[in-house]
């Protein structure tokens, strides 16, 4: 099972909005409503900021919003802010098993 | 509040058996709401999952790594553990234990770094 593909950097000025994509095949993001979508900051632990496609866990900003369509799934950051500065990761569910893409740096000029 | 806490050897020799463990704190284990996982991501480069135990002793685990990987559990003392045997270099990665929620989502222990070098 490869990764799934997301672009390896996006870039933005403060208030912006930015599109992070991830994409896969009818066996994983197509398959299933079960995309999730994780922020990293260097040298710290991923933080979950969508999950089930499009909800968003309680204490995330809602600038942060998830979609799909097809075999790609989407992340929007509206209104880019310097500490959105981190790297991106989205996640499929796989039958048993699940698969993380390969990242997405996001800097804000 | 949820912790986990990832601990075990940083430095792992080639050939040998990677050992980790994974305490959790404000929360039970022997819960059926949720998968206790084991993630890794190599310096500079994306996450991998591993595998997965359920509270039942139920495992699930990546393909690639099948045969090199056991999960269990000690609910006595409220945690779950990782062995990787046979590592290379390539098995070079910072270590996450973390929790799967019924969403399928992902809840991250901060991570152990463990080297594989003679």
């Amino acid at each position: 099972q490869s990764a799934l593909t997301q672009p390896a950097s996006v870039s933005g000025s403060p208030g912006q909005s930015i599109t992070i994509s991830c994409t896969g095949t009818s066996s994983d993001v197509g398959s299933y409503n079960l995309v999730s979508w994780y922020q990293q900051h260097p040298g710290r632990a991923p933080k979950l900021i969508i999950y089930e496609v499009n909800k968003r866990p309680s204490g995330v900003a809602n600038r942060f919003s998830g979609s799909k369509s097809g075999n790609t799934a989407s992340l929007t950051i509206s209104g880019l802010q310097a500490e959105d500065e981190a790297d991106y990761y989205c996640c499929a569910y796989v039958g048993t098993f699940y698969v993380f893409g390969s990242g997405t740096t996001v800097t804000v000029l | 509040q949820l912790q986990l806490q990832e601990s075990g050897p940083g430095l792992v020799k080639p050939s040998e058996t990677l050992s980790l463990t994974c305490t959790v704190s404000g929360g039970s284990i022997n819960n059926d709401n949720y998968y206790w996982t084991w993630i890794r991501q190599p310096p500079g480069k994306g996450l991998e999952w591993i595998g997965s135990i359920y509270y039942n002793g139920r495992t699930y685990y990546n393909p690639s790594l099948e045969s090199r990987v056991i999960i269990f559990a000690d609910t006595s003392k409220n945690q779950f553990s990782l062995k990787l045997s046979s590592v290379t270099a390539a098995d070079t990665a910072v270590y996450f234990c973390a929790r799967r929620g019924s969403s399928y989502e992902f809840y991250w222990g901060q991570g152990t770094l463990v080297t594989v070098s003679s």
